[in-house]
């Protein structure tokens, strides 16, 4: 059965505490991954799609990572408006699309 | 461009009641999925419509939901009767092919007492 977990379940850090959220994933064929932000009382916002083993995305302060097992989004320097929800997703080839639960990231002043 | 529009936002009502939720997609986009967040859980699919046809209901409630997408451009979603277990944020997605990404709407958030 396709598995999509994520760890920790929620991170405090401080500011400019740099650290690294984690999504393993078990899917009989991987289509894409996706990474999502989401703000308390707001539908997620899409932040990167990874497709193959060894493929990196970059924006701002954040860095998504893919192997075949896993992705993982490195936070670099964080501000306490990077403070969200960030949800990893994986899509087969059967076409679904599978949500995990979220870390819910906290960034201290 | 306009993202996914949802409405409404917040509806509170009985058990047993019924209740409709609205979503305009993106223009263009054939794709169009209707997800359930409980809170503190990742959205979990409850139906995918490519164009006006359905593509995965595997996981919608058949008994007590029901969802349509009417000339390939408008969807509501239709729960009757609510559970209290029924109580989510009940989201709108949409994509211009069935391979991802898609953009969410902000969702409505219903409460069953």
């Amino acid at each position: 059965e396709d598995q999509v977990t994520q760890s920790p379940e929620a991170l405090r850090l401080q500011e400019g505490e740099s650290s690294s959220l984690n999504c393993s994933y078990t899917v009989s064929g991987l289509r894409g991954l996706f990474w999502y932000r989401q703000d308390p009382g707001k539908g997620p916002e899409f932040l990167f799609t990874l497709y193959s083993a060894g493929e990196e995305k970059e924006k701002e302060r954040l860095k998504a990572t893919l192997t075949k097992k896993e992705s993982f989004l490195h936070i670099t320097a964080p501000k306490p408006e990077d403070s969200a929800t960030y949800l990893c997703a994986v899509q087969g080839w059967d076409d679904k699309i599978i949500f995990g639960k979220g870390t819910r990231l906290h960034i201290l002043p | 461009e306009a993202g996914v529009a949802q409405s409404p936002r917040y509806k509170i009502i009985e058990k047993r009641q019924s209740v409709a939720f609205w979503c305009n997609p993106i223009s263009g986009h054939a794709t169009l999925y209707w997800y359930q967040q409980i809170l503190g859980q990742g959205p979990k699919l409850l139906i995918q419509f490519q164009n006006n046809g359905v593509v995965d209901d595997s996981q919608l409630p058949k008994d007590r939901f029901s969802a349509e997408r009417l000339k390939g451009v408008d969807s509501t979603l239709k729960i009757q009767p609510a559970k209290l277990e029924d109580s989510a944020v009940y989201l709108c997605a949409s994509s211009f092919a069935e391979q991802g990404p898609f953009s969410f709407g902000s969702g409505t958030r219903l409460t069953v007492v």
